[in-house]
């Protein structure tokens, strides 16, 4: 069974730094691309950044761009860097795993992390 | 970016009924489009890939269709456990951008 566990969510002051981090079980990890999504409090879904199952390509929302730094190893881990945070990065955040040859397409989804800036 | 814009916002309908929710892409996406389902407090739940491919588990009741810019979901009869929040998602450019949702709501 496909398991995803995020962590390291919490209060920062805005400017401040935070690591995410998703533990993956149940599946080979580097073979898969995974992604993370965001949901600010009652708004919709937002995706945040992208890695490739090799690591080797990254992608970033506009938003994040310059601040936040995706990576993955190979103790099965996703991790999300996020400096210079803002009151609008204020939200849940998901990592999510992409299927078989639709890298993009999430079919697994851990249950969340709130990160929460505000002084 | 493309923009994926969901219709309607919320919709109001009683167990057993049909549904149709719409979600309209800025421009081509072909057949890239992905529907999400997401409860209170849940994560999202993957239900149809592929503009019209069934999820693994998803019941019968939900069906896509569409492709290039206008696709719809929709849920033939409706159960108790479908009332939630519906997210479509494109995957055909970066960056990948979902619709605002539509809630189905009991009537």
């Amino acid at each position: 069974e496909v398991q995803l566990v995020e962590s390291g969510g919490g209060l920062v002051q805005p400017g401040g730094s935070l690591r995410l981090s998703c533990a993956a079980s149940g599946f080979i990890f580097s073979n898969y691309a995974m992604t993370w999504v965001r949901q600010a409090p009652g708004k919709g879904l937002e995706w945040v950044s992208s890695i490739t199952a090799s690591g080797g390509t990254t992608y970033y929302a506009d938003s994040v761009k310059g601040r936040f730094t995706i990576s993955r190893d190979t103790s099965n881990t996703l991790s999300l860097q996020m400096n210079s945070l803002r009151a609008d990065d204020t939200a849940v955040y998901y990592c999510a795993k992409g299927m078989t040859n639709r890298w993009w397409t999430f079919d697994s989804w851990g249950q969340g992390t709130l990160v929460t800036v505000s002084s | 970016e493309i923009v994926m814009t969901q219709s309607p916002a919320t919709v109001s309908v009683s167990p057993g009924e049909r549904v149709t929710l719409s979600c309209r892409a800025s421009q081509s996406v072909r057949s890239n489009l992905v529907w999400y389902q997401q409860k209170p407090g849940q994560a999202p739940r993957i239900v149809i890939y592929d503009a019209s491919t069934r999820a693994t588990g998803i019941p019968a009741r939900f069906s896509g269709s569409g492709s290039g810019t206008e696709f719809t979901l929709t849920i033939s009869s409706l159960q108790s456990e479908d009332f939630a929040v519906y997210y479509c998602q494109q995957y055909n450019n970066w960056p990948i951008t979902f619709g605002g949702g539509t809630k189905v709501e009991i009537k």
